[in-house]
């Protein structure tokens, strides 16, 4: 049962290098997500998608770019990475219905030097 | 908008020793609310959540939450902490029409000593 898997688990990147996070999903939801984790600020929505072929921005867009080409991915891109987008990257999903919980996958952990 | 915040940043207690991790949020219109747990360097796990109903929310490792409308809060409990509950805990909401999207307090590291 994989749930919801993030590749890589870890990477470190230099200032301007571009990378792309992939998030997969085997459970059919519709909804997946991206959020960042930074100390003391918990986690902070920057895009998401309510379904195939379908992305939207969320609380800290800028700087990313993501695709849904498949319902079971959700890719995050940087093209020209910053210092400041060094955190914790988790995806997630959940099911078509508001109030039902999300599945978190176990995290990429990025640095940018 | 909705808004949470985790009134403590770090709680330090004693295994067996009852714990409260506060959570007090804003909003508009009604709301879910959730609790999560992350161990070190792994994802969130739901511990349990609010919908509706019952105001206490029963969750998973003996966890209990409380709804206070009034008081806008939903404090997370528990009665006697084991060194196993060590880890950092997230209060969340999201409301109806939002898509399922999360919007998080700041986290609370819970550390148990033996």
């Amino acid at each position: 049962n994989a749930g919801v898997t993030q590749t890589p688990k870890f990477r470190v990147l230099k200032t301007g290098q571009s990378m792309t996070l992939l998030c997969a999903q085997d459970m059919n939801h519709e909804y997946m997500y991206w959020y960042r984790q930074d100390p003391g600020m918990g986690l902070r929505l920057i895009h998401y998608s309510v379904g195939e072929g379908t992305t939207a921005k969320g609380e800290v867009p800028d700087g990313y770019n993501v695709s849904r080409l498949k319902k079971q991915n959700f890719l995050l891109g940087l093209e020209s990475a910053a210092p400041s987008q060094t955190s914790v990257y988790f995806c997630a999903s959940s099911y078509m219905v508001e109030n039902t919980e999300a599945f978190f996958g176990q995290g990429t952990r990025l640095t940018v030097v | 908008a909705q808004s949470v915040t985790q009134l403590d940043s770090q709680v330090p207690v004693f295994e067996e020793a009852p714990v409260e991790l506060r959570c007090n949020y804003s909003s508009s219109v009604s709301v879910y609310l959730f609790w999560y747990v992350q161990y070190p360097n792994q994802g969130l796990q739901l511990l349990l959540k609010y919908l509706s109903g019952s105001t206490l929310v029963k969750g998973i490792n003996g966890f209990e939450a409380e709804f206070n409308k009034s008081q806008t809060s939903f404090h997370l409990r528990k009665p006697s902490v084991h060194i196993s509950d060590t880890a950092e805990y997230f209060c969340a909401v999201s409301v109806s029409t939002s898509y399922g999207k999360l919007t998080f307090g700041q986290g609370t590291i819970l550390t148990v000593h033996p």
